[in-house]
C-alpha cells in the first residue's frame, strides 16, 4: 500500500461530460503529481503541485484543469469529455519536489468515455 | 528535453533465467534515476534508486547501476519468478523538475 488514494477507481461516462478525480497523498507528501496512462502513449505528466501552487505542467489539455486544497488532496477536472480521453489517470505524491525523492502512485481511476 | 529510452518489449522469460533491460536517458545536469515495477491493475511502485554516478540501486534481487559515461541504468536480475511478471518503467528526475518516464517493458516469466 502506497498511502496514496485516489477515487473512484471507475468511472463511465459519455462524451461532453464532465468529471473530478480526486487524489489523497501519502501523510506528509506535500507534492502531488497528476499522470495520464494509455495504451499507445505511455505515461504522460499533466501537472504537478507542491504545497497548493501549481509547480510544474506538462501535456494537459485546456479542458483539463487540477487543484491542490490547503488539506493537500488535489482533484483533476476533466471536461467537454472525448473518446480519446479514455486512459488510467495516476495521482502520484512525494514528500519534497526534491531530485532524490520517489514517486509513490496510487492505484489510478479507470476513465472510459463512451 | 529530458527522455528515457527503454528496451522495447515484451520480455519472456523462462523460470530463474537472467533479465536485463536496457535503459539510457538524456538530461541536463545530474538527475536521478528509478526504476518502478507496475502489476496488473495496479500503480507503479518504486523498485530502486540511484541518485549519482556510479551509485548501484539493489531492492529484491534487482540491481541498476548509474553509469553517467555511458547514459544508461540497466535493470538486471539473476534468476527471474514468475512473480516478477509486470511492466517496469525507467524514469529520471532533476533537481527541481518532474519525472520524466519511458514507455515501459512488460515482462513475462514463464514457469
Amino acid at each position: 500500500d502506497s498511502g496514496v488514494t485516489q477515487t473512484p477507481k471507475h468511472l463511465i461516462t459519455a462524451t461532453g461530460q464532465r468529471v473530478t478525480l480526486r487524489c489523497s497523498p501519502r501523510s506528509g507528501d506535500l507534492s502531488v503529481y497528476w499522470y495520464q496512462q494509455s495504451l499507445d502513449q505511455g505515461l504522460q505528466f499533466l501537472i504537478q503541485y507542491y504545497n497548493g501552487e501549481e509547480r510544474a505542467k506538462g501535456n494537459i489539455l485546456e479542458r483539463f484543469s487540477a487543484q491542490q486544497f490547503p488539506d493537500l488532496h488535489s482533484e483533476l477536472n476533466l471536461s467537454s469529455l472525448e473518446l480519446g480521453d479514455s486512459a488510467l489517470y495516476f495521482c502520484a505524491s512525494s514528500e519534497t519536489g526534491g531530485s532524490n525523492s520517489p514517486l509513490h502512485f496510487g492505484n489510478g481511476t479507470r476513465l472510459t468515455v463512451t | 528535453g529530458d527522455s528515457v529510452t527503454q528496451m522495447e518489449g515484451p520480455v519472456t522469460l523462462s523460470e530463474e533465467a537472467f533479465l536485463t533491460i536496457n535503459c539510457t536517458y538524456t538530461a541536463t545536469g545530474y538527475p536521478s534515476l528509478f526504476w518502478y515495477v507496475q502489476y496488473p491493475g495496479e500503480g507503479l511502485q518504486l523498485l530502486l534508486k540511484a541518485t549519482k554516478a556510479d551509485d548501484k540501486g539493489s531492492n529484491k534481487g534487482f540491481e541498476a547501476t548509474y553509469r553517467k559515461e555511458t547514459t544508461s541504468f540497466h535493470l538486471e536480475k539473476g534468476s527471474v519468478q514468475v512473480s516478477d511478471s509486470a511492466v517496469y518503467f525507467c524514469a529520471l528526475r532533476r533537481e527541481g523538475s518532474k519525472s520524466t518516464f519511458g514507455d515501459g517493458t512488460t515482462l513475462t516469466v514463464k514457469p
